[in-house]
């Protein structure tokens, strides 16, 4: 069934743009399915943040939309989340996810990335 | 949009019944049948419990059920075990397009 995994640097500095990418395994990308990326700040709860679809499009979360671009490349079965103008803040465990529709049927085991200087 | 509501902690004895309950608004749960709840134990990603309100993905244990009425979604463990002691989060996707997450629920066995 298929795996997702997220990858990419675990500390970023403030100010900077966080940036991670979710490889997806024994499974297409081009499935039908959106595919998001959930996070967990530190003692809090779970926050979707966006999820794209294999053509491109795209929906974010309307209170990080101005921060965020998820984008895909379907040659190397990727998606990837950029997220700029860090803070604290944005310390949490980031998820990759796929969309079963309307629910998260697989997950990545998730990647803290820390902001800090 | 705003954070569904769930009650911060829910506790129960082996082998009683709990209810979690997650209350959102006409533009999230009162308007989809997308609704979906997770079961969060520390370190491990989050795990699909109840999909489209009432549905079970496979392997997942007929004690756990789902429910909705008007905004609010339940989630009702019964038979609890001590291995059900996690965090629970509820979802629902919204009129815009969206999703939104519940606060999240302690259980405690």
């Amino acid at each position: 069934q298929v795996q997702l995994q997220e990858s990419g640097p675990g500390l970023v500095t403030p100010s900077g743009t966080l940036s991670l990418t979710c490889t997806v395994s024994s499974g297409s990308i081009n499935s039908g399915n959106w595919w998001s990326w959930i996070r967990q700040s530190p003692g809090r709860g779970l926050e979707w943040i966006g999820q794209i679809f294999h053509t491109g499009s795209t929906n974010y979360n309307p209170s990080l939309k101005s921060r965020v671009a998820i984008s895909v490349d379907k040659s190397k079965s990727q998606f990837s989340l950029r997220l700029n103008s860090v803070t604290a803040a944005d310390t949490a465990v980031y998820f990759c996810a796929r969309d079963g529709p309307g629910c998260f049927d697989r997950w990545g085991q998730g990647t803290l990335v820390t902001v800090s200087s | 949009q705003s954070a569904l509501t769930q009650p911060a902690s829910v506790s129960g004895s082996p082998g009683q019944s709990i209810t979690i309950s997650c209350t959102g608004t006409s533009s999230d749960i009162g308007a989809e049948n997308y609704v979906s709840w997770y079961q969060h134990h520390p370190d491990k990603a989050p795990k699909l419990m109840i999909y489209e309100v009432t549905n079970r993905p496979s392997g997942i244990s007929n004690r756990f059920s789902g429910s909705k009425s008007g905004n609010t979604a339940s989630l009702t463990i019964s038979g609890l075990l001590a291995e059900d002691e996690a965090d629970y989060y509820c979802s629902s996707h919204t009129t815009a397009s969206t999703y939104v997450f519940g606060t999240g629920t302690k259980v405690t066995v």
